[in-house]
């Protein structure tokens, strides 16, 4: 397994301002995955995040909106740009262990957009 | 594209009631199904991977079984704290080592 941790934990920002979310892992890990869980909903992968190559993200998810750090094999940063009311969710980011391709989640980071 | 169901959405029972929770899935090559438990405001906790037909995996009052189309999550006599969201996941070669989740079933286990 791993232990992951998330800052900040919670977050009220307002509409227009962006917010860096941060994901660090006890372990070098080679993938990295970010995910949004919209209030009362279940989890969307946004993008995936490798070291040493550009974050690769899901359709309906821009670079340019949810800019992604993967400077080495323990952390990554999701920025959450130009805030509106309809980011409000929670993010998560997840590492794969092992060879059977498990993933294991933060968290979590709460977003309450004004 | 990966699509996956999870029915009931909610679930409510009495401590010691057993019951089952479903989840249907259609996937181009499985490589592996997951099931995470999720307690209010955090984030995902792993419970168990299936990776082939007729597999059956078993944590406490938990067991996860998996068919061609489906897969089950069976709670044999519940206690309040068995008490959560719990979400299935399948992971296919054609998303590469992309997680679809479904919708998630609310379990509220009452004393």
């Amino acid at each position: 397994s791993a232990v992951i941790s998330q800052k900040p934990s919670r977050d009220i920002c307002q509409r227009g301002t962006s917010l860096t979310i941060q994901c660090q892992v006890d372990s070098q890990v080679t993938m990295m995955f970010w995910y949004r869980q919209q209030p009362g909903q279940s989890l969307t992968l946004i993008a995936t995040a490798n070291q040493g190559s550009e974050a690769t993200y899901e359709s309906g998810f821009v670079i340019d909106k949810f800019p992604i750090s993967r400077p080495n094999l323990t952390f990554s940063t999701l920025t959450v740009s130009n805030m509106s009311p309809e980011d409000s969710s929670i993010y998560l980011c997840s590492v794969e262990v092992g060879s059977r391709h498990t993933q294991y989640f933060g968290p979590g980071t709460r977003l309450t957009v004004l | 594209e990966d699509q996956v169901t999870q029915s009931p959405e909610a679930l409510r029972l009495q401590e010691g009631e057993s019951s089952s929770l479903n989840c249907s899935y259609t996937v181009s090559g499985l490589r592996g199904l997951f099931w995470y438990r999720q307690d209010p405001g955090k984030g995902p906790e792993f419970l168990f991977t299936l990776y082939s037909a007729g597999e059956e995996k078993e944590k406490e009052r938990l067991k996860a079984t998996l068919t061609k189309k489906e897969s089950f999550l069976h709670i044999t006599a519940p206690k309040p704290e068995d008490s959560a969201t719990y979400l299935c996941a399948v992971q296919g070669p054609a998303a590469g080592n992309k997680l679809t989740f479904g919708g998630g079933t609310r379990v509220l286990v009452k004393p």
